[in-house]
């Protein structure tokens, strides 16, 4: 089975940019998508595909892949976006689902 | 509007068994792969399992694979995870999720709390 890794935890200043990265083998063939967490909530869709955002989220979230390596980058963090971010894409079998191991997102 | 409600929830001891109900509106249910993920206290998400649209194709992860079975009915616009041989690791939040094509799991259940102890 494929392992998704993330760092632990970021900040940012409020208005600043950060950018979540997640690595794996699997996402050399196979795009990650990216889940907002607040605390006591259920996980929520930001970006899926090459760069694609579901109906309502932000235009300041978007994704990036290279190679073993997909990102998600928050341009002009707002407070409403400190939560834990997830990646989470198919392992190499394409049949399993894989999640990162999650990033606290914390903005000063 | 889309809706997933999951029910079914509670304390059992381990060895103990229990199925959780995930009750779908707003969507063609049957036209639909669905999954479960669950969230133990504090920690990160974690695949469970998934079904198909028709059930042809059922997946498991390997931390569940012969104690937990998914299953669904069309009809009734409902996702089951029948839960046996239930572990203190097994406690976590429950979330069922609908998965769009091939692509992302786009929308989510608010959760069922399954707690194992003695």
């Amino acid at each position: 089975s494929s392992e998704l890794t993330q760092d632990p935890a970021v900040s940012v200043a409020l208005g600043q940019t950060v950018r979540i990265t997640c690595q794996g083998d699997s996402l050399r063939s196979y795009y990650a998508s990216w889940y907002q967490q607040k605390p006591g909530q259920a996980p929520v869709l930001v970006i899926y595909g090459k760069n694609n955002r579901p109906s309502g989220i932000p235009d300041r979230f978007s994704g990036s892949s290279s190679g073993n390596t997909a990102s998600l980058t928050i341009t002009g963090a707002q407070a409403e976006d400190e939560a834990d971010y997830y990646c989470n894409s198919r392992d190499s079998s394409g049949n399993i689902w894989v999640f990162g191991t999650g990033t606290k997102v914390t903005v000063l | 509007e889309v809706q997933l409600v999951e029910s079914g929830g509670g304390l059992v001891k381990p060895g103990g068994s229990l199925r959780l109900s995930c009750a779908a509106s707003g969507f063609t249910f049957s036209s639909y792969s669905m999954n479960w993920v669950r969230q133990a206290p504090g920690k990160g998400l974690e695949w469970v399992s998934s079904i198909s649209s028709s059930s042809s194709y059922i997946y498991y992860a390997d931390s569940v694979k012969g104690r937990f079975t998914i299953s669904r009915d069309n009809a009734k616009n409902s996702l089951y995870l029948q839960m046996n041989s239930l572990r203190a690791e097994d406690t976590a939040v429950y979330y069922c999720a609908r998965e769009v094509g091939y692509g992302p799991l786009d929308y989510w259940g608010q959760g069922t709390l399954v707690t194992v102890s003695s």
